[in-house]
């Protein structure tokens, strides 16, 4: 039972324009959204997060959207650069394991970008 | 200066073996963690320690047993190894009670190849 869910295995870019990653989930007492980019070999690294009780987070190029009523969130990237090339991962957690990161993911995104 | 370090990057062993994994953070966290990354590309909790104590454990099989010596430490012992545990363990740390701020800081995961 998939209760994040991101349903495009893959998504290819052009450097300088906008990438947008979707990511769906299931379970309605999830109350934090997070986004982790991973490099091949290396671990999934923090970018961004959104709590339940906002639409919306920007950090710098990275903007994080979050619509309850659909259960969905996604992740845009404006201007794509080349060195955003990786696998992006959308990860869930609710409430009830106290302050402990018990994080639901997604299969992953992974993103390309070329020249 | 790495922050959360896993040894080794890479094992190879036949199946019934015993082997472990180690890992280490240096981010004065008091929460670690142990997540697979399977085939299929998901990464799920599998345990959860706070100073030493336990206080996640997902439905893995008794033949993982995670040791905590002290709060900078977190390491996984596999027993009778099974074709079926070969994935991407990936070590990670936070800070309890925050998850907003301190999100999970990842390893840079370990690559087990049961034969």
């Amino acid at each position: 039972d998939q209760q994040v869910k991101q349903n495009s295995p893959s998504l290819s870019v052009q450097e300088g324009r906008i990438s947008i990653l979707n990511c769906d989930y299931t379970n309605s007492m999830f109350d934090y959204f997070l986004w982790y980019k991973k490099y091949p070999a290396e671990g999934p690294t923090f970018l961004i997060s959104i709590s339940s009780i906002k639409d919306k987070n920007e950090d710098g190029r990275f903007t994080v959207f979050l619509n309850k009523s659909a259960k969905h969130l996604s992740l845009h990237i404006v201007p794509s650069q080349p060195g955003d090339s990786a696998v992006y991962f959308c990860a869930a957690s609710d409430g009830f394991s106290g302050g402990y990161n018990k994080l639901i993911f997604g299969a992953g995104t992974r993103l390309a970008v070329h020249p | 200066d790495t922050a959360v370090s896993q040894t080794p990057k890479y094992l190879v062993t036949q199946m019934g073996n015993d082997k472990s994994i180690k890992c280490e953070q240096n981010l004065g966290h008091d929460t670690m963690y142990w997540y697979k990354q399977d085939s299929k590309k998901f990464l799920k909790i599998m345990f959860s320690y706070n100073n030493k104590e336990l206080i996640i454990n997902e439905t893995v099989p008794n033949r993982f047993s995670p040791k905590s010596p002290d709060k900078a430490h977190l390491n996984l012992h596999i027993n009778s190894l099974e074709l079926g545990d070969s994935a991407v363990y990936f070590c990670a740390s936070s800070q309890e009670g925050d998850r907003v701020n301190s999100p999970l800081h990842f390893g840079n995961g370990t690559r087990l190849t049961v034969t």
